[in-house]
């Protein structure tokens, strides 16, 4: 079956812009996870999903950011006013509950350049 | 709070030799940990996931192991080729979080 998919694959922005990225996760998964992934370094969790509602929201860096899922599957992240630090990859991952055991299934990613 | 170290940070090993990478982490309260391979520019692709009732795990010339005890997991790779070239992350499962916790990865190189 289909796995996690992202889009865009690739986006440019200028600083000051705002931005969305989408993530599809695999069907009938309820848990959905975003991480940014910065040169150099491992991801890094932002937020995770459980169902409609954000469980856990204590990666986000600050206010620019936010994340929704309303219906339960398809969830997309904004960022406001982009920085230049704000250039990354962003990956996504779902699982079919938020339980420990259950491994995570990672999306291509989004890779953000802002300029 | 949990640490995932990996060490060393960058190998480059010939042809064909046997090679281990490690991986560290601080806490043994963990639900699960998993290796993760990384080519340059893509996203992650997942090698083995070693539930936390588990010792070891084997996918063709990978095998990877947990000690939970003392807080560490090797991925051994046999008879290395040049495709193994890329970046492997190793990351844990804590019990007392709902996120995956990722080292900083192994950039490994095999040379023709």
């Amino acid at each position: 079956g289909a796995g996690v998919s992202q889009t865009p694959s690739n986006k440019v922005t200028e600083k000051g812009k705002y931005v969305e990225l989408r993530c599809d996760p695999i069907s009938g998964h309820t848990a959905l996870y975003w991480y940014r992934q910065s040169l150099g370094q491992g991801p890094e969790f932002l937020i995770y999903f459980q169902g409609t509602g954000a469980a856990d929201d204590s990666g986000l860096p600050n206010d620019r950011f936010f994340a929704v899922r309303p219906e339960g599957s398809v969830s997309t992240l904004k960022i406001q006013r982009t920085e230049r630090g704000d250039s990354a990859v962003y990956l996504c991952a779902s699982s079919a509950t938020g339980q420990g055991h259950n491994e995570q299934f990672f999306g291509p990613g989004t890779r953000l350049t802002v300029l | 709070k949990q640490e995932v170290t990996q060490i060393p940070a960058a190998l480059s090993v010939p042809e064909g030799e046997n090679l281990v990478l490690n991986c560290s982490f601080t806490d043994s309260a963990i639900y699960n940990l998993q290796w993760f391979r990384q080519d340059p520019g893509k996203g992650l692709t997942s090698l083995l996931l070693i539930q936390s009732s588990q010792r070891e795990q084997t996918s063709g010339r990978l095998n990877a192991s947990l000690d939970k005890s003392s807080g560490r997991s090797t991925l051994y790779i046999a008879a290395s080729q040049p495709g193994d070239s890329a970046t492997y992350l190793c990351a844990v499962r804590p019990r007392r979080d709902d996120k995956i916790i990722f080292g900083k990865g192994t950039r490994l190189h095999i040379l023709p």
